[in-house]
């Protein structure tokens, strides 16, 4: 059983669409994130929410909302793309308060805006 | 400007060489983690140390977090072409904040 699954895989869209990717943990963590990973590899946090409810929300244009309808679901929306969207995007879990802290990542979701 | 700086950028060594690759800051860090990036794959976990001057073994991989909780170190020993991946550092800070990696290619 995949422990982080993200939904699509790949993604390719035009400038100006609106899309979502959506993620699901199955290992009864309490948090979840989105990373955003560009061509150079760097992974920079966007969002964070622990018990559905947000906790981080980095310097993220806001055409990018997140959503958290539960403790196992964070997807994010994205509105009116733009060719500087083009990442991979990875969620990832981990259980607040622990001394480790490990987060566990999805496979991510790579999206082309052309 | 990045919390956490990591280098060499890019490695490349035949097998059996041996390697370390740093990641540093000014900021104090209460843990930090070392993971793995493979191809079409999300990071995965080598590695948390907590401790100042500790020092945490997984068979050929060596990892060191500085006295002050500013920086680490990861050592392999007889790089073997399974090594080859993205290797992560990443600090917590009340949130996890990742340096840009060093990208490790061993040659057979």
């Amino acid at each position: 059983d995949t422990a982080v699954s993200q939904t699509p895989k790949y993604l390719v869209t035009q400038m100006g669409n609106d899309k979502s990717i959506k993620c699901e943990q199955n290992l009864g963590h309490d948090t979840m994130y989105w990373y955003k990973q560009d061509s150079k590899k760097f992974l920079k946090i966007m969002f964070s929410y622990n018990n559905k409810e947000l906790i981080i929300n980095e310097t993220v244009p806001n055409r990018f909302s997140p959503k958290s309808p539960d403790k196992a679901h964070l997807n994010l929306h994205i509105n009116s793309l733009e060719l500087g969207d083009s990442a991979v995007y990875f969620c990832a879990s981990s259980q607040w308060g622990t001394n480790t802290g490990e987060l566990f990542f999805g496979e991510g979701s790579r999206l082309t805006v052309l | 400007t990045q919390l956490l700086e990591q280098s060499p950028q890019f490695l490349s060594i035949q097998e059996g060489e041996n390697l370390t690759v740093y990641c540093n800051s000014s900021s104090v860090f209460s843990s930090l983690q070392w993971y793995r990036q493979e191809p079409g794959e999300g990071p995965v976990l080598l590695v948390t140390v907590v401790t100042g001057g500790e020092v945490k073994k997984l068979k050929r991989l060596t990892f060191q977090f500085g006295d002050a909780r500013k920086d680490s170190s990861l050592h392999i020993t007889a790089a073997q072409p399974g090594d080859t991946g993205l290797y992560l550092c990443a600090g917590d800070n009340n949130d996890m904040r990742f340096g840009a990696g060093t990208r490790l290619t061993v040659k057979p």
